[in-house]
C-alpha cells in the first residue's frame, strides 16, 4: 500500500524566514494531496489541497508544490510568523472512490519565533 | 459551515473498563473514520465507515469496534480498555464522488488515559 515520509519531524526557525516541509509517496495512482494543519489541543484543518494536474497551488503566506516525477508533495512557508506554528501533515489518497484512506505523514512540528 | 463534533473531550477509564467514544457530523458525509494520534506515529486509521450501517477495519482494528447507526454518528467501542489504548482519538468525516475533493473534516479530538 501507499506509504508516505514527511520530513522533517521537527522545524524551528525565525519569523520572517522560510520554512519547507516535504512528503515522498510511493503510489504513482495518487491522484488527491493535502496539507493539514493542527494547532495545539485541536483538531486537524484542511490548508490546501491540489490534484494531480496542478502542480502549485498558492495559499496566504505559502506555496504547496507538487512533483509527480520524484512523487513529492512540498509545503513552503514564504516569510513564517508566530501564528505558523503548529503540526502540519500532508495526506495522500488514490483516484478510485469507495475505498478512500487516505494516508498521512508522521507529521512536522513547527515552531516560529519572534 | 462543515461540523464534526466528539463526546466526551476527555476521559479517564481503568484497565477493563468499556469505553465509548461519539462522533457527529452535521455535514452529511458519506464517509466517517476514526483515529488514533500518538507521539512519533502521526495519525494511524482505527475504523471508517462508507454509511449508516457499515463499519470496515483500519490499520491498527484490534481492540476495538465501531458501530454506525445513523448517517450522523460513528461511535468507537473498547470493550476492555488496556493502557496501552491511551491516546489522543480524532472523528473525521468526507465526501467522495466527482468535485467533492475527498478532503476531510476533523472533529475536536477526545484524550483518552486508560490507569
Amino acid at each position: 500500500g501507499e506509504q508516505v515520509e514527511q520530513r522533517p519531524p521537527h522545524l524551528s526557525v525565525r519569523e520572517g524566514d522560510s520554512a519547507v516541509i516535504i512528503c515522498t509517496y510511493t503510489d504513482p495512482n495518487s491522484y488527491y494531496f493535502f496539507w493539514y494543519k493542527q494547532e495545539p489541543g485541536a483538531g486537524l484543518q484542511l490548508l490546501m489541497k491540489v490534484f494531480s494536474s496542478t502542480e502549485i497551488n498558492e495559499g496566504q503566506g505559502f506555496t504547496v508544490l507538487l512533483n509527480k516525477k520524484d512523487k513529492q508533495l512540498s509545503l513552503n512557508l514564504t516569510a513564517a510568523h508566530p501564528g505558523d506554528s503548529a503540526v502540519y501533515f500532508c495526506a495522500v489518497s488514490p483516484t478510485s472512490g469507495g475505498n478512500y484512506k487516505p494516508t498521512f505523514g508522521k507529521g512536522t512540528s513547527l515552531v516560529v519565533h519572534p | 459551515e462543515a461540523a464534526v463534533t466528539q463526546s466526551p473531550r476527555n476521559k479517564v477509564a481503568v484497565t477493563g473498563g468499556k469505553v465509548t467514544l461519539s462522533c457527529n457530523q452535521t455535514n452529511n458525509h458519506n464517509n466517517m473514520y476514526w483515529y488514533r494520534q500518538d507521539t512519533g506515529h502521526g495519525l494511524r486509521l482505527i475504523h471508517y465507515s462508507y454509511g449508516a450501517g457499515s463499519t470496515e477495519k483500519g490499520d491498527i482494528p484490534d481492540g476495538y469496534k465501531a458501530s454506525r447507526p445513523s448517517q450522523e454518528n460513528f461511535s468507537l467501542i473498547l470493550e476492555l480498555a488496556t493502557p496501552s489504548q491511551t491516546s489522543v482519538y480524532f472523528c473525521a468525516s468526507g465526501d467522495e464522488g466527482w468535485g467533492a475533493f475527498y478532503e476531510q473534516y476533523f472533529g475536536p479530538g477526545t484524550r483518552l488515559t486508560v490507569l
